[in-house]
This record gives structure tokens, sequence and C-alpha cells, in this order.
């Protein structure tokens, strides 16, 4: 079974200051490792994804993160944070060629404080 | 012209009532998904349906019941409703029933059983 775990619930931080949200997950197949963001009474949206290839993986609004296999870690960074990326943020898996379903972590509250 | 749409976006009903989430997308995805969000902002997949089929029927109680009229509808059923019903219940789809797709959410259906 897979499993997400996101550490912090809550991360508060500075304008314009760099942040880390972490992500670990437990899986003993070959995953698929998605973030999505929430942004007050929205739905999901897409962050980013890792399928394969690079470790790096480059999202929208400035977002990366790495895959780590080692340290079973897909952490998601930020070099300057903006009021407006105040939101939820999921990470979830999904195992390669398995059913089609992703798993989520219990989320990371991005405050951003100006 | 939004792509997954949810109908009602807030839902506000008594123990014991039957009620229906509506879903509609306009992606021309054919793989569509609830997912329960609960008050903790856990985030669990309920169903999946690719092409009218169901292809993921989690743990639910045999109470919620999905129906997939066609490939761009489904909707979530829920009798006999119950106070841990109260959730934040989302659609989304998908192209195709690799994980590796991207899953488009709706803005959710904030279900609040009194």
């Amino acid at each position: 079974a897979q499993s997400v775990t996101q550490l912090d619930s809550q991360v508060p931080v500075f304008e314009e200051a760099p942040v880390e949200l972490r992500c670990n997950y437990s899986s003993s197949v070959s995953v698929y490792l998605f973030w999505y963001v929430q942004y007050p009474n929205q739905g999901l949206q897409l962050l980013l994804k890792y399928l394969s290839g690079s470790t790096l993986v480059k999202g929208i609004n400035g977002f990366e993160a790495e895959f780590n296999k080692s340290q079973t870690s897909f952490h998601l960074r930020k070099p300057s944070v903006h009021i407006s990326d105040t939101a939820e943020y999921f990470c979830a898996v999904t195992s390669k060629g398995a059913t089609n379903k992703l798993i989520f972590g219990t989320g990371t509250l991005l405050a951003v404080q100006p | 012209d939004t792509a997954v749409s949810q109908t009602p976006k807030y839902l506000v009903t008594q123990m014991g009532n039957d009620k229906s989430i509506k879903c509609e997308q306009n992606l021309g995805h054919d793989t569509m998904y609830w997912y329960k969000q609960d008050s903790k902002k856990f985030l669990k997949i309920m169903f999946s349906y690719n092409n009218k089929e169901l292809i993921i029927n989690e743990t639910v109680p045999n109470r919620f019941s999905p129906k997939s009229p066609d490939k761009a509808h489904l909707n979530l059923h829920i009798n006999s409703l119950e106070l841990g019903d109260s959730a934040v219940y989302f659609c989304a789809s998908s192209q195709g029933s690799s994980m590796a797709a991207e899953a488009f959410f709706g803005q959710g259906t904030r279900l609040t059983v009194v």
C-alpha cells in the first residue's frame, strides 16, 4: 500500500522569502508524484508532476520539486513567495501501471505574511 | 466555460434525507472521479469511472451510488444521509486511465448534514 506524509500542517513565511514544503512517500513499486494547490474555496489545481527522467521538476507559478528516490521524498520549493501563494498544498502519489487513483497527503497550509 | 463543474456548490440537509450532486466536464475526458475531503482536509478517492464503467470503488457505504449517464457526467447520489457524511466532495476528470494524466478538479460541493 502507498502512503504520503506531509509533516508540516502549516508553514508561515514572509513575503519574498524562500519556502520548502516537505513530502515523503512510501511505496513498494515505482510511483508517479504530484503536487496540487488548493486556493480558498477552490478546487485543486496541478502544480507539477514527476513521471520519469530528470529528478528536478518545474511547475507553474515558479514552483519546483525534486524527486529523491533514496529518501523517498518529493519536496516542493519556491525561491521567493508572494501573498497570492497563500493556499493549501497537497502532495500525492500513485503507482505506475496500477489503478488510476491518487493517494493524497494531509496537506500543508502555506501562509504568506507581508 | 468551467472545465469541471459541480452543482450545487453548497448543500445543507437533514439527517436521513436523500440528495444528489451533479458533475459535468467539457474537456472530452473519458475518466471521471469522486473524491471526499473531510474536515481535516484529508482527500480520499471514492469512485472512478472510465468510459461510463466503474473501475474504482473504494470502501464506501452502499448509501453512496455513483451514476454515469455518459462520459461527460458523473453524478453522486447519497441515501439516508448521516452526520459523518458532512464533507467537501470533489469531482475530477482525466484523459485516459493512466495516472500520468493530469486530473482536473471541480470547485467542490460542501455538504453539511444537520
